[in-house]
């Protein structure tokens, strides 16, 4: 069954730590995504990636960067948590536009809470 | 600008009844993919059906289909004969084209609560 596991499903952290919410898939997917999601927003994409090394800021990257050093693995760091970061942060994984799966796989989420 | 817009926040079903949920859509792109998800108390997302931009015929899988109507916008996601495991958030999702590098953006969501 492919699947995308993120690290941990509830976190606790202080203000001003710095913080690492870590993503794996066993898909062979080139494409990797860090939404995070809160009550009447949606899904906000925070960084995603195309390959190994690469990535490219999405609609909120303030506050947040990224590390894929390998192909299935997507990291999202929290240089300094503050208490606005606290939310859901769901990872995601897919294959390239046009090559005939277009739907996400997703994570079960990280429930990330700064105090 | 919103890009993806999902006017209903809740919506109520009777079982075994059909529903529609609402999602109009913007942008400037020609080539571009729609799609639904699913997200139970659980709190996975679950992808449910996709509909490409150059399709004629709108996609249904299951008891799930779409209304596509390009040239207003939208796409609706038509549930029929609800379940009462239906209850849930729906989101409605875009992924632009190259102008927009292939990012995928989500609506606000729309809760619906099957009754029995």
């Amino acid at each position: 069954d492919v699947k995308v596991t993120q690290s941990s499903r509830y976190l606790v952290k202080r203000t001003g730590e710095k913080v690492f919410l870590e993503c794996v898939q066993d898909m062979d997917h080139e494409n990797m995504f860090w939404y995070r999601q809160d009550p009447g927003l949606g899904l906000r994409l925070i960084y995603f990636s195309y390959d190994v090394k690469m990535k490219e800021k999405g609609d909120i990257p303030e506050g947040y960067s990224v590390s894929r050093e390998k192909k299935e693995r997507f990291s999202l760091i929290l240089e300094s948590a503050s208490t606005n970061q606290t939310s859901m942060y769901l990872c995601a994984s897919s294959l390239l536009p046009g090559t005939g799966d277009y739907g996400y796989t997703f994570g079960s989420g990280t429930r990330l809470t700064v105090v | 600008a919103q890009k993806i817009t999902q006017t209903q926040p809740g919506m109520f079903v009777q079982e075994k009844e059909a529903v529609t949920l609402d999602c109009t859509y913007d942008t400037s792109d020609q080539s571009y993919g729609l799609f639904w998800y699913k997200q139970p108390s659980s709190g996975e997302m679950i992808f449910l059906i996709y509909q490409g931009s150059y399709d004629e015929q709108n996609a249904t899988e299951g008891r799930y289909s779409l209304n596509f109507q390009k040239a207003r916008k939208s796409t609706n996601l038509v549930i029929s004969a609800s379940q009462l495991g239906d209850s849930a958030m729906y989101f409605c999702a875009m992924r632009e084209g190259a102008t927009g590098g292939f990012k995928t953006i989500f609506g606000a969501g729309t809760r619906l609560f099957v009754k029995a």
